[in-house]
């Protein structure tokens, strides 16, 4: 089954409002984790990513918290505009010894910004 | 420098048909990879292909699905004799060359519709 989920489906928030997305991952031998941002009808869209020797990382209006201990994942959008209205999806990259190898997507959690 | 790009946008067959699906990676990446997304699920890994070769193909289907990336031109993307449930966004990503995970550009995808 998957080894990548999330545990909220959708999130609706308040203009202004931080967002907190969480993605909860079941692989221990993953290295590396993205999330990714995709409105409709379009391609998913790089937002931030974190290795696993990191357990933060923070990006413009964006950070990525790494619990490894739990093996969860989670990204803090601050002060949420309705540009942020999209689906986000939580990825992990399982190191097969350097090479490259796939991604492992969530189902998504979909952000509503309310104005 | 242009994106990932993919040709069609939208394509419609009939059961029966074959359906190509076009991704021409970023300017100097030579990773590829294709994914599929249902609505509302996130997308699920099908193959990943350097020039001339196939990584890892652990996502296909084992009948009427195959991929190239020939050494020049596009990576393509065949379905034969499509049937209702191949309906779905086919996503490419492409990444740079390089040791370990990195970031993959996404494509804005083919919708493929089968009536």
């Amino acid at each position: 089954g998957e080894s990548v989920g999330l545990h909220l489906p959708t999130l609706s928030v308040q203009e202004g409002d931080n967002s907190i997305i969480n993605c909860a991952y079941s692989n221990s031998a993953s290295d590396y984790f993205i999330w990714y941002k995709q409105e409709s009808g379009k391609g998913p869209q790089f937002i931030i990513d974190i290795r696993s020797n990191m357990d933060k990382r923070q990006g413009q209006r964006v950070t990525v918290l790494l619990n490894k201990t739990v093996k969860h994942l989670s990204l803090q959008i601050a002060a949420t505009q309705p540009g942020d209205s999209a689906v986000y999806f939580c990825a992990e990259n399982v190191d097969y010894g350097g090479s490259q190898g796939n991604l492992i997507f969530g189902k998504g959690t979909k952000l509503s910004v309310k104005p | 420098n242009a994106g990932v790009m993919q040709n069609p946008r939208h394509l419609v067959r009939r059961r029966g048909q074959e359906a190509r699906l076009r991704c021409s990676p970023m300017k100097g990446h030579s990773h590829v990879y294709w994914y599929r997304q249902l609505p509302e699920e996130g997308l699920k890994f099908m193959v990943y292909l350097q020039k001339e070769n196939i990584i890892d193909e652990s996502g296909m289907p084992k009948e009427r699905f195959s991929a190239e990336f020939p050494k020049e031109g596009p990576s393509i993307l065949r379905i034969q004799q499509v049937v209702r449930g191949d309906s779905a966004a086919y996503f490419c990503a492409s990444s740079p060359k390089g040791q370990g995970p990195n970031e993959q550009f996404f494509g804005p995808g083919t919708r493929l519709t089968v009536l």
